[in-house]
């Protein structure tokens, strides 16, 4: 089975940096993803992370531990529009064929000016 | 741009009904997932498909069941409804990497 943890909820300042965390249990991995989800709105893929390290894009940047478990989404230069649910989602490698993502319950970001 | 249609955004349905959820993506992709989000649970998967008329329960089938009989159309029934079904359905369609949400439909059962 697999299991994900991040913080329910998070709260920032608009300017600054705030970094996401997310811890996976997982039997075999095979891929971590991170969407953003605007109230009321469709999940939108940020970013995949598959080896360890950090994967930048824009103002936002993932980082992936897999001997931790643990991968945490960066965002710098905060806005208004990024206040959102962010969701962390593990791929299993113990099914094969398999492309269904397991998801985090999310962490709702709230930006304040 | 990828499209991943829904048929409804709202729909009420009574206990006991036949409830259909009609996605369709047009990006000719091959797999295709049904989804569902409640508060504090996250989004669960309840079916997906990799072909046509295939299918794979994912971790919270029962009460539910899929239809492919098309590539571009994957379906979720609801057999008979009852009041835990309430919740938000999410429809999803991808390739290898990124899944592509359709913009999900509010269900409620009375």
């Amino acid at each position: 089975g697999q299991n994900i943890d991040q913080p329910t909820e998070m709260t920032a300042t608009e300017g600054a940096i705030v970094q996401i965390n997310c811890t996976y249990q997982t039997s075999g991995f095979n891929g971590l993803f991170w969407y953003q989800q605007h109230a009321g709105e469709a999940p939108t893929f940020l970013s995949y992370n598959v080896l360890d390290g950090l994967e930048e894009k824009g103002r936002f940047s993932s980082f992936l531990s897999r001997s931790k478990g643990y991968s945490y989404l960066l965002l710098k230069e905060l806005q208004m529009k990024d206040s959102a649910s962010y969701l962390c989602a593990v791929r299993s490698s113990m099914d094969t064929g398999r492309r269904a993502l397991t998801f985090g319950s999310g962490t709702r970001l709230q930006v304040q000016p | 741009d990828v499209k991943v249609t829904q048929s409804s955004r709202y729909l009420v349905k009574r206990t006991g009904e036949k409830v259909f959820l009609e996605c369709v993506q047009d990006m000719d992709h091959e797999n295709m997932f049904w989804y569902r989000q409640d508060p504090g649970l996250g989004l669960r998967l309840i079916y997906f498909s990799y072909d046509v008329k295939m299918k794979e329960k994912g971790d919270i089938p029962e009460g539910y069941s899929v239809s492919r009989e098309k590539k571009e159309r994957f379906s979720l029934i609801l057999e008979s409804a009852s009041t835990n079904q309430t919740s938000m359905y999410l429809c999803a369609s991808g390739l290898d990497l990124e899944q592509y949400f359709g913009p999900g439909t509010r269900l409620t059962v009375t």
